[in-house]
């Protein structure tokens, strides 16, 4: 069965701060790589996506990840943190054209201003 | 364009009494879902609809059943709620296969 793992699950980094997330999963194929972000109290939103084409994708807020295809890899990337970006960070993955999507666990991210 | 809409947003329940969450999306997207959100376990979905008139099983389906209404409605429902349910419920639609989900607001449900 395919897994996504997300190895860090609290984060906790000051104002100014660079980030990674990790995300990996089992998966050999074809694969639709997602990041979300669930804000306190909200519903998850596209963080960004990657289908195919350039592995650097960027993302709404200053976010960007890499697809690694050799490391089965799709770290989140952000340069300098804000206090905002206080979320939860979950990793998805798609089979090919599969309708569902396979979610890691969740990162939590805290910011300290 | 509303998105997706779940109601109700805050619900309690007694064990063994029965309730129907209920999503519509305005995005006329073919695929449906409704996952469960727990601290530490991520989304672990409970049922999908791929398209219209389809449903299907996820990780988690025991205890609930789901109709797909129309297009834009898919409702959940728990027959005999039980505290190991008490949970975030999130809805979400897709185009289908390979592209991005749009989620709701989710639903907050209490059994005691």
């Amino acid at each position: 069965a395919q897994s996504v793992s997300q190895h860090n699950h609290h984060v906790i980094l000051s104002e100014a701060a660079s980030l990674e997330l990790g995300c990996n999963y089992s998966y050999g194929g074809t694969v639709n790589l997602f990041w979300y972000v669930q804000y306190p109290g909200q519903h998850l939103q596209l963080l960004l996506k990657y289908f195919s084409g350039d592995p650097l994708v960027k993302g709404i807020k200053g976010f960007e990840a890499e697809f690694i295809k050799s490391k089965f890899s799709f770290n989140l990337r952000k340069p300098s943190v804000q206090w905002s970006d206080t979320a939860e960070y979950f990793c998805a993955v798609n089979k090919g054209g599969s309708y569902i999507p396979t979610f890691g666990r969740g990162t939590s991210l805290i910011v300290h201003p | 364009n509303a998105g997706v809409t779940q109601t109700p947003k805050f619900q309690v329940l007694k064990t063994g009494q029965s309730m129907t969450l209920q999503c519509a999306q305005d995005m006329n997207h073919n695929s449906m879902y409704w996952y469960r959100q727990d601290p530490g376990m991520g989304l672990r979905l409970i049922y999908y609809s791929a398209s219209e008139g389809t449903t299907d099983k996820g990780e988690v389906p025991n205890g609930y059943n789901v109709s797909r209404l129309n297009k834009r409605e898919f409702s959940l429902r728990l027959e005999s709620a039980a505290p190991s349910q008490t949970s975030v419920y999130f809805c979400a639609s897709s185009e289908g296969g390979r592209t991005e989900q749009y989620f709701g607001p989710g639903t907050r449900l209490t059994v005691t």
